[in-house]
């Protein structure tokens, strides 16, 4: 079945690179997604990547996609307080809908 | 705009009461959707309208009702609902319900069942 694995939690210091990881096991799902959640918020979709990429830069973001290994990240680099959230990855269910499936979500805390 | 607007923020109702959610979006997306999300945990699908017709329930118990009165608005009915049920609520929208589409959220209503 589908699942997608992160790790729980990731502790840095403000202006320091953030790595959040994530493992998937649906290699059909067309886009891989990043989403943020600040406390008591909605999800916001921060940024995705085509599956027939390897990399896609959006300002202090950089996603990284390994399909043979199944493996995403997320580098936020210049960590700020602001940056502080939860931070899920997801990928598509089968067949043909529209369907999320999610991680556990990263709780990404930046120390000032 | 890619906004999803949800309605009430905030609820708080006792087990007997009868209640609704209210979500509203004005990017034409013709798939919307109902997630449930508990504390620290990924939120769970819960329903899919495409096309304002219902085409994913997840097993979901029938205290909790959906509508799609049109393509811009979705419901969420609640009636008779249990303690457990106390949860963050989240609405969506898509395209048209397709699995290379990207999924915009409402903020959610926080919901509390005494």
């Amino acid at each position: 079945g589908e699942d997608v694995e992160q790790s729980l939690f990731l502790s840095v210091r403000e202006g320091d690179s953030s790595v959040i990881n994530c493992t998937y096991t649906d290699s059909s799902s067309t886009y891989l997604y990043w989403y943020k959640q600040e406390p008591g918020a909605g999800l916001q979709l921060l940024t995705y990547i085509f599956s027939n990429m390897d990399m896609k830069q959006d300002q202090r973001l950089t996603v990284l996609l390994n399909k043979k290994d199944k493996h995403l990240s997320l580098r936020i680099a210049d960590t700020q307080t602001g940056d502080s959230a939860i931070y899920f990855c997801a990928e598509h269910g089968s067949g043909n809908t529209g369907k999320l499936i999610f991680g556990q979500g990263t709780t990404l805390q930046v120390k000032p | 705009d890619t906004e999803v607007t949800q309605t009430p923020k905030h609820l708080v109702m006792g087990m007997t009461n009868k209640k609704s959610l209210k979500c509203e979006q004005h990017m034409g997306h013709r798939a919307m959707y109902w997630y449930k999300q508990k504390a620290k945990k990924p939120p769970e699908l819960m329903f899919v309208y495409s096309y304002e017709k219902l085409s994913i329930n997840e097993s979901v118990p029938s205290r909790f009702s959906p509508e799609c009165p049109n393509s811009s608005l979705l419901n969420l009915h609640l009636h008779a609902l249990q303690p457990e049920d106390s949860a963050l609520y989240l609405c969506a929208s898509s395209q048209v319900g397709q699995s290379n589409e990207k999924l915009f959220f409402g903020s959610g209503t926080q919901l509390s069942v005494l």
